[in-house]
């Protein structure tokens, strides 16, 4: 079946760590799209991907990074300039003018 | 970033009770859609406006695109304690990218 698939579901952060979030689509969608949510402030645009080896910045890129070197995957990085990092992370794809498709999002806790 | 106005922010009712609830925007917009999302889950598609005026059922919900073009408001009937979670509207303003804009979502309790 036809989806975008995140991993893992929870990730724990040890303070100064990097962690990488995974996103991988096979719906052959050009655009992807990273996300953070938090509670009673929906969602907000942290990174997008129109097209393969390319991305650009949200709203709230600060202390992250990402990578398109396959348009199946837009992998997501908290690095540890990220200071607050415990949040809901959500990926969408979208082809065109059309509406975005959600994993199920990764839980990610500093411990 | 630029976020719509979507209201009430959390709703309490009874099961059998229709539910209301809409987004606004400044700006014209050329897409609505409407999300649920249950806990710890990603948002699911429930209903996808393209046109001004549109009138979209599916099952017990029923939304629509504002003919003003700057909102639109989704319909819950007879609301069943499954319809819990919380509910987003997003848009995608005209003349613009193929980027969405979210509502901040309206958490719907249905006590049984």
């Amino acid at each position: 079946d036809g989806g975008i698939t995140q991993s893992p579901k929870y990730l724990f952060r040890k303070e100064g760590q990097n962690v990488t979030l995974s996103c991988e689509q096979n719906l052959n969608h050009d655009a992807m799209y990273w996300y953070r949510q938090d509670p009673g402030q929906g969602l907000r645009l942290i990174y997008y991907s129109q097209i393969v080896n390319d991305f650009q910045k949200g709203d709230i890129a600060e202390g992250y990074s990402v990578s398109r070197e396959k348009k199946e995957s837009f992998p997501l990085t908290v690095t540890s300039a990220q200071k607050n990092p415990t949040a809901f992370y959500l990926c969408a794809s979208i082809q065109g003018y059309t509406e975005a498709f959600f994993g199920q999002g990764t839980r990610l806790t500093v411990v | 970033g630029q976020q719509l106005n979507q209201s009430p922010q959390s709703m309490f009712i009874q099961e059998g009770e229709d539910v209301s609830m809409n987004c606004t925007s400044s700006s014209i917009f050329n897409t609505w859609l409407w999300y649920k999302q249950e806990p710890g889950e990603g948002p699911v598609l429930l209903i996808a406006l393209y046109k001004a005026g549109e009138l979209t059922s599916n099952g017990r919900l029923t939304a629509q695109f504002g003919i003003t073009r700057k909102d639109s408001f989704l319909n819950i009937s007879a609301s069943i304690p499954s319809d819990v979670g919380i509910y987003f509207c997003a848009g995608r303003q005209q003349g613009g990218s193929e980027k969405l804009v979210f509502g901040k979502g309206m958490k719907l309790t249905v006590n049984p």
